[in-house]
């Protein structure tokens, strides 16, 4: 089956500093990754949609500026977190879409930042 | 706001029981509901998912029945097992590519 993967899975920064987590399709390619923020004990909140070559488009009340993307091959998409607060600690994970016609999204196993 | 909520938080049953947990949704377009089933610190696992067009689909000790007149949606677990204590997502979506709106979550224990 299509599988995705995230690194680091877990990662700790001071505030301040800025932290990347990539995300990969490993055995397909995906022409759409989204982005997913989890807070403790809540659900999966979309931060922003990637296709592969064009600039992502986030949802609102999500900083472009602080949480940038980029998906510059159809296997890769990456998120840097810019300046972190310990706010910005969460569980991170992405999905992938391989552009069929099914509805379906391949999950990440995310990726747990802690920003001190 | 969430377009897809409103269920029990909390559900415990016992080793063997069967479990039902609700979802209701608020997007009359939406054409695709799936469940997911997350442990800690785990991405979502696929677990079922159903299209618009259909009002029921099982799949291995799972259901799933969507009802379109009331917006709701339900999983069914047969024989719950231990391995089953998870939190379980409901998410839909109306286009194919698009993301998926989520749920707030049903945390099932289940007890042996």
């Amino acid at each position: 089956g299509a599988v995705v993967s995230q690194h680091p899975s877990r990662v700790i920064c001071k505030s301040g500093t800025s932290v990347k987590i990539e995300c990969r399709s490993l055995d397909f390619q995906a022409t759409t990754m989204f982005w997913y923020r989890q807070f403790p004990k809540q659900s999966l909140m979309l931060m922003a949609t990637s296709n592969e070559g064009s600039k992502a488009t986030y949802e609102q009340g999500v900083e472009k500026d602080k949480f940038l993307i980029n998906h510059a091959s159809l296997t890769l998409s990456t998120l840097t977190v810019t300046s972190a607060h310990p706010e910005d600690s969460s569980f991170y994970i992405c999905s992938a879409y391989d552009g069929g016609l099914t509805y379906e999204q391949y999950f990440g196993p995310g990726t747990r930042l802690t920003v001190t | 706001g969430e377009s897809v909520g409103l269920h029990l938080p909390t559900l415990s049953v016992q080793e063997g029981d069967n479990s039902i947990i609700n979802c209701a949704y608020s997007n009359s377009a939406s054409d695709y509901f799936i469940w997911y089933k997350q442990e800690s610190g785990k991405g979502p696992q696929f677990i079922i998912d159903i299209r618009s067009n259909m009002d029921k689909r099982q799949g291995q000790r799972v259901t799933v029945l969507l009802n379109k007149t009331v917006k709701h949606l339900s999983l069914q677990i047969a024989a719950t097992q231990p391995g089953d204590s998870a939190v379980y997502f409901c998410a839909e979506a109306n286009q194919a590519g698009t993301a998926l709106i989520f749920g707030k979550g049903t945390t099932l224990s289940v007890s042996s």
